[in-house]
């Protein structure tokens, strides 16, 4: 089993342009979810999702859409990137036994010039 | 609202002495916590949580709800226990994680 795998690794994007991040698992989770992660703020949430078709906002969603059209994958969107938007994004899944581990992919490290 | 409290960016300690990563959290209900860590240049992964009342590679963690913390703790500190620790809080009946702000760990030889 891969896991949770992200696509891609890196990406440098001009301010304005627009890029979508790829996450999978083979787990057959249900549960997803995408994050940043900032010097000094730890892993905020930007949006999850708890089903195929379904997504909610997190505690940062603002610039961004996700999408979850298949139960292994959860795309996470950004329409017209800022500079803000630099950070190293990670995914993450879960499955709905009770134990509530999150399994986190191995990140996205995104700049915005 | 909920938090997550790490209070420390960076302890450093050397190898054998021991270890206290602190964890401070807000929640008026009945937490579970965790604790990720993050080696380097690998991928977040679970610890230990609370719950469970293990000891993982050395660690453990208590949840006293008195002072609303779960601290980590080690007693020998080793080099490979270097790396980023992230305490973090479920709400009952959520979904989601409130991740605090991480603690680093280095330990010298």
């Amino acid at each position: 089993n891969a896991g949770v795998t992200q696509t891609p690794k890196f990406r440098v994007l001009k301010t304005g342009q627009s890029m979508t991040l790829l996450c999978a698992q083979d787990m057959n989770h249900e549960y997803m979810y995408w994050y940043r992660q900032d010097p000094g703020m730890g892993l905020r949430l930007i949006h999850y999702s708890v089903g195929e078709g379904t997504t909610a906002k997190g505690e940062v969603p603002d610039g961004y859409n996700v999408s979850r059209l298949k139960k292994q994958n959860f795309l996470l969107g950004l329409e017209s990137a800022a500079p803000s938007q630099t950070s190293v994004y990670f995914c993450a899944s879960r499955d709905t036994s009770g134990y509530n581990e999150q399994f986190f992919g191995p990140g996205t490290r995104l700049t915005v010039l | 609202a909920q938090r997550v409290t790490q209070p420390e960016k960076l302890l450093s300690v050397f190898k054998g002495a021991p270890v206290e990563l602190k964890c401070n959290y807000s929640y008026s209900g009945s937490p579970e916590l965790f604790w990720y860590v993050q080696y380097s240049r690998q991928r977040l992964q679970l610890l230990l949580r609370h719950i469970s009342r293990e000891s993982i590679k050395g660690f453990t963690a208590d949840l006293n709800k008195g002072e609303t913390s779960f601290h980590l703790k080690k007693p020998f500190a080793q080099e490979e226990d270097s790396a980023m620790y992230y305490c973090a809080l479920r709400r009952s009946n959520t979904d989601k994680l409130i991740f605090g702000t991480g603690t680093r760990l280095q330990v010298f030889p």
